[in-house]
């Protein structure tokens, strides 16, 4: 069946350092891809997204890399501050027809000063 | 900049009452969803809605659920005889395109009691 998981549920940095957050995905018909932030009471946020003919898109501050051979998502955040905090969701849509996404389990992030 | 918005804030009601939540999606957005978020959990699909019918629903979304437009701006959730597992952040989110990325509403937080 569908599934999205992460490898980290949690990732602490410092202020200043780049964080790397991962995410695995096992359905091959994805062809879309999103990674949203969720602060605490608040609904997901869009950060990047990226579509399966591509394997890298950045912006700014954020790169979202795509391995589709091992079927492996990433968000890079360069310079994360402590607004950065917060709960990251890869999601994905694709293999139906009216975009439904399927999230992951998501990565807290916190960021030290 | 437009923005999905979603009434109320907070819910609070006895189980087996009836609860409708409420959504304003961007107005020239399409597809409509509904999502849920258990706390601590990751957000699951419910439903998606597009030209004035349910598109695709998960196996979460059972008899007690049922969606509306009824008019050209809200979109709302039924929820006829809550249960006290039915406690959640429930959150609204539409697309201008089936494959775009979606904008979530800050959510409603249904409890029941």
């Amino acid at each position: 069946g569908e599934s999205v998981g992460l490898h980290l549920p949690t990732l602490s940095v410092q202020e200043g350092d780049n964080s790397i957050i991962n995410c695995a995905y096992s359905n091959s018909a994805s062809d879309y891809f999103i990674w949203y932030k969720q602060e605490s009471g608040k609904g997901p946020q869009f950060i990047i997204d990226i579509r399966s003919n591509m394997d890298k898109r950045q912006g700014q501050r954020v790169t979202v890399l795509l391995n589709k051979t091992v079927k492996h998502l990433s968000l890079q955040i360069a310079a994360t501050q402590p607004g950065d905090s917060a709960v990251y969701f890869c999601a994905f849509a694709g293999g139906t027809s009216y975009g439904k996404l399927t999230f992951g389990q998501g990565t807290i992030l916190t960021v030290h000063p | 900049e437009p923005e999905v918005t979603q009434t109320p804030s907070h819910q609070v009601t006895q189980m087996g009452q009836e609860v409708i939540l409420r959504c304003v999606p961007i107005s020239n957005h399409l597809y409509f969803y509904w999502y849920r978020q258990i706390l601590g959990q990751k957000v699951e699909f419910l439903v998606s809605f597009y030209n004035n019918e349910i598109s695709e629903k998960s196996e979460i979304f059972d008899d007690q659920f049922s969606v509306e437009r009824p008019d050209g701006s809200n979109f709302t959730l039924k929820i006829r005889s809550t249960k006290l597992e039915d406690s959640a952040m429930y959150f609204c989110a539409s697309k201008r395109d089936q494959n775009t990325e979606a904008f979530f509403g800050q959510g409603t937080r249904l409890t029941v009691v």
